[in-house]
């Protein structure tokens, strides 16, 4: 049972415009949401984090917006720089078990085009 | 401040042995929360420590186990490998406060190998 779920395996976006990257999940129990992103061969670095109480959070190139009614969050990434192409993962948490245990993701493969 | 830190990044093992691995948190971080990455199967959480007590466990086998010592270090032990526990073992360091401003930081990993 897929509780969290990034349907496009991979993206591809031209240097400069926006990318966006979607997560559905299906627990309503989750209060946390998180995006990792991931370079090969090493492990998931931490982007940018959400709490159920907010729609939207903000750090520098990178916003997060969460709609509770349908289950979604999205990471929009402005201006999108080739630095930005690796596999991006939207993680989840119950509040009671904090982010210490993280439902993720299959990810998705973003690829900047210069 | 030095990142989370795995050891070894690389191990080859025959199916029935046992391997431990091994994981240093960044400082000041309690707890200490093991993860599995396979293609197939994407990220799982294994288990979680904090303060050398496991506070949260997936859904895996009695074969896989760990432990935290006394200074956040932990280790995680699979015994009778079988060649599905081929992955990626990602150990993740954190302050251990319920969520809030507690994201997870992870080490590179530790690349199982079961032939």
């Amino acid at each position: 049972d897929q509780q969290v779920k990034q349907n496009s395996p991979s993206l591809s976006v031209q240097e400069g415009r926006i990318s966006i990257l979607n997560c559905d999940y299906t627990n309503s129990m989750f209060d946390y949401f998180l995006w990792y992103k991931k370079y090969p061969a090493e492990g998931p670095t931490f982007l940018i984090s959400i709490s159920s109480i907010k729609d939207k959070n903000e750090d520098g190139r990178f916003t997060v917006f969460l709609n509770k009614s349908a289950k979604h969050l999205s990471l929009h990434i402005v201006p999108s720089q080739p630095g930005d192409s690796a596999v991006y993962f939207c993680a989840a948490a119950r509040g009671n078990q904090g982010a210490q245990k993280l439902v993720f993701g299959q990810g998705t493969r973003l690829t900047i085009n210069p | 401040k030095a990142g989370v830190t795995q050891t070894p990044r690389y191990l080859i093992k025959t199916r029935g042995q046992q391997v431990t691995l091994s994981c240093s948190p960044i400082s000041g971080h309690r707890s200490v929360s093991w993860y599995q990455q396979t293609p197939g199967q994407g990220l799982q959480f294994l288990f979680e420590y904090f303060s050398e007590t496991q506070r949260n466990k997936g859904n895996f086998p009695g074969r896989f186990s760990g432990r935290q010592f006394s200074n956040s270090r932990s280790e995680m032990n699979v015994s009778t490998l079988e060649l599905g526990d081929s992955a990626l073992y990602l150990c993740a360091s954190s302050l251990g406060v319920p969520y809030l401003n507690s994201p997870l930081h992870f080490g590179n990993g530790t690349r199982l190998t079961v032939t």
